[in-house]
């Protein structure tokens, strides 16, 4: 199982881009790379998954560097509503961990 | 399309009660998964189920059971309830496209054990 590692929390402003770092030394070859969103008292929800390079969609961007021991999440323009907890999980199977995340802290 | 449905939303056992957390998806994925989430901390996986009649350990396994009913339904029993038990209990369902897992949580079932 590949352990990863976040910041525990970051705080932003409204409109600045967000960048949270996860670290993942020993992912494996096949491993893809998923983070999910968690508002209080709410399940976790899907964001953006990748494998390598960049992954964009309408809600963020993930890079990748070739040697794929980390990962960025982007959030373009965050706004209150962002405010939230953001897991990274890298795996290729049904027994994923979650750690403990990042929580951000969007600020007015 | 309801998605991850679980009952009940809530509630508060004594301790040595028994009780089975329900949850259901319609999404026909083949995986299904429960998560426990204590305050302030990640989800931590208790069991998962990668098919129908198959079930398998997760990282907090002990004091709790899993039915894979069908497709559909992924039940969790606690036996004898403990306040250790005491969390927020999440289900979950994925589709595997070539290693690609994507979970689809249920709103969850905040349960007190007493």
């Amino acid at each position: 199982l590949a352990k990863t590692t976040q910041p525990i929390s970051m705080d932003s402003y409204e409109g600045q881009e967000v960048n949270i770092t996860c670290s993942h030394n020993n992912i494996a070859t096949n491993d893809y790379i998923t983070w999910y969103q968690q508002f209080p008292s709410q399940g976790p929800r899907f964001i953006i998954q990748g494998y390598k390079t960049k992954v964009t969609n309408e809600v963020a961007s993930l890079f990748i560097p070739a040697d794929r021991k980390s990962s960025t999440l982007s959030l373009p323009r965050v706004s209150l509503s962002d405010t939230a907890v953001y897991y990274c999980l890298v795996g290729d199977n049904n027994d994923m961990r979650f750690g403990a995340g990042t929580r951000l802290t969007v600020k007015p | 399309n309801a998605g991850v449905t679980q009952t009940p939303k809530f509630q508060v056992l004594k301790t040595g009660q028994s009780m089975t957390l329900q949850c259901a998806q319609d999404m026909n994925h083949n995986s299904m998964y429960w998560y426990r989430q204590d305050p302030g901390m990640g989800l931590r996986l208790i069991y998962y189920s990668a098919s129908e009649g198959t079930t398998d350990k997760g990282e907090v396994p002990n004091g709790y059971n899993v039915s894979r009913l069908n497709k559909r339904e992924f039940s969790l029993r606690l036996e004898s309830a403990a306040p250790s038990q005491t969390s927020v209990y999440f289900c979950a369902s994925s589709e595997a496209l070539q290693g690609r897992y994507t979970q689809y949580f249920g709103p969850g079932t905040r349960l007190t054990v007493l």
